[in-house]
């Protein structure tokens, strides 16, 4: 299977600064990574898909990049509703596999 | 909007079988040519993706998860837009957060609340 590596596993910043989590894959992806994030005791909500694209309702602060084997989410400027926990995923392959999650802390 | 909203026991005795529903509105299971995910979170860790079904009668469950090998099953009733996930003789492994979402081909795009089992005696 596809192992997803994210880094860091913790994030430490505050309101209005730069934030950017990587995530490595063991294989080639393509462009079929996509970017999750999921506060506490809610379910995970996609923010990005097949790379780059925001999905519906998502602000423009949140951007992804990447391709293959290297992808980065980056939110501009974090506002306090950011604070939570990222995961990147894959459906290049079978089976679908998460990276271990990112935790942005303020 | 499509919503998925879990239905289930939360708590199973050790050996027996679980059994969870995800009903789908807002949206026809049927329509729109898409998977039908489960997906879970044991506490305190990460997300797992246990299996999807498309089209009725085509599933694929996740061989990585080496702890469920042989033990799931997932089914759809489309006309009533539900879909199922089974696990039978679970154990306190199998104590988790279960999410259904729409995809598992494509992206998970939705997801239910999740439903919280506790597998113990």
């Amino acid at each position: 299977e596809i192992v997803l590596t994210q880094s860091p596993a913790t994030l430490s910043l505050s309101p209005g600064q730069r934030a950017t989590v990587s995530c490595r894959a063991s294989q080639n992806v393509g462009s079929f990574l996509a970017w999750y994030q999921q506060k506490t005791g809610q379910a995970p909500r996609l923010l990005i898909y097949e790379t780059s694209n925001r999905a519906t309702g998502i602000p423009a602060r949140f951007s992804g990049s990447g391709s293959g084997t290297n992808f980065t989410l980056t939110i501009s400027s974090l506002e306090p509703e950011d604070f939570a926990v990222y995961y990147c995923h894959q459906r290049a392959n079978w089976p679908r596999t998460f990276g271990q999650g990112t935790k942005l802390e303020i | 909007q499509l919503r998925l909203l879990e239905s289930g026991p939360g708590l199973v005795k050790p050996s027996q079988t679980l059994s969870l529903t995800c009903a789908v509105s807002g949206g026809y299971i049927r329509k729109g040519g898409h998977s039908w995910s489960w997906i879970r979170q044991p506490p305190g860790k990460g997300l797992e993706w246990i299996g999807y079904i498309y089209q009725s009668d085509k599933s694929y469950t996740n061989p990585s998860l080496a702890s469920l090998r042989g033990r799931v099953a997932l089914s759809v009733d489309t006309f009533r837009n539900y879909f199922f996930l089974e696990v039978t003789s679970v154990t306190a492994a199998d104590t988790a957060v279960y999410y259904c979402a729409r995809g598992g081909v494509g992206n998970l795009d939705f997801w239910g609340q999740g439903i919280s089992v506790i597998v113990s005696s």
